[in-house]
């Protein structure tokens, strides 16, 4: 059963706490995203990683961090910087040089700040 | 400024009805558009994808329509079921130099289908 795995479903997160959202493939795609989406507004790319040991910075990346030791993984970090961290998280993956480089999402973590 | 606009922000149609859903674009130099549908609480799957030279596209009871020189899409939802309920989102992708290419996403149509 192939795809992307995202846990928790659900996240609670009292302020000054940094926490992990975790991300999963088994589709053997080189690249892999971090999304953040609130109501009203388009998908924000925080990071992505298109190789291993290798990520960049997306538009909305300070707060967050990330890290890609294994093909497979690609975790969230959530810092206690991130002013307002509350809202839904998506993962997402790319097979790159495939057409349209078309993108799989996870189906994503909802974090809440308490 | 979003360089992707979605119209209208929501709807509500009959179960059985039809209905088109508008997606305006600013992104240079173009790709290709898609559009995704998104389940409340789910992550977006993919419903069609069209490069610059395709006009339309099917995915079923949906159709995507493409004019690359006005830079504007449409999908339409024919006899609509009660399972369209959902958001559905145009993204368009950058032509780059690299295999990046830049998603621009818009902020979705919220379509619910009523008894």
């Amino acid at each position: 059963d192939g795809g992307i795995t995202q846990s928790p479903k659900y996240l609670f997160r009292k302020e000054g706490q940094n926490v992990t959202l975790s991300c999963e493939q088994n589709l053997n795609h080189d690249a892999m995203y971090w999304y953040r989406q609130d109501p009203g507004q388009g998908l924000r790319l925080i990071y992505y990683s298109q190789i291993v040991n290798d990520f960049q910075k997306g538009d909305i990346a300070e707060g967050y961090s990330v890290s890609r030791e294994k093909k497979e993984s690609f975790p969230l970090t959530v810092t206690s910087a991130q002013k307002n961290p509350t809202a839904f998280y998506l993962c997402a993956s790319t097979a790159t040089g495939a057409n349209y480089n078309e993108q799989f999402f996870g189906p994503g973590t909802r974090l809440t700040v308490l | 400024k979003n360089q992707v606009e979605q119209s209208p922000q929501s709807l509500i149609i009959l179960e059985g009805k039809n209905c088109t859903l508008q997606c305006n674009y600013t992104v240079s130099p173009f790709s290709n558009l898609r559009w995704y549908k998104q389940d409340t609480g789910r992550g977006p799957v993919s419903l069609t994808i069209m490069t610059f030279s395709e006009n339309t596209k099917s995915n079923g009871r949906y159709t995507a329509t493409l004019d690359a020189d006005t830079k504007q899409s449409s999908l339409h939802i024919t006899a609509s079921q009660l399972s369209d309920s959902a958001s559905y989102i145009c993204v368009v992708s950058e032509r780059t130099t690299d295999s990046w290419g830049k998603l621009q996403f818009g902020a979705g149509t919220q379509v619910v289908v009523t008894p």
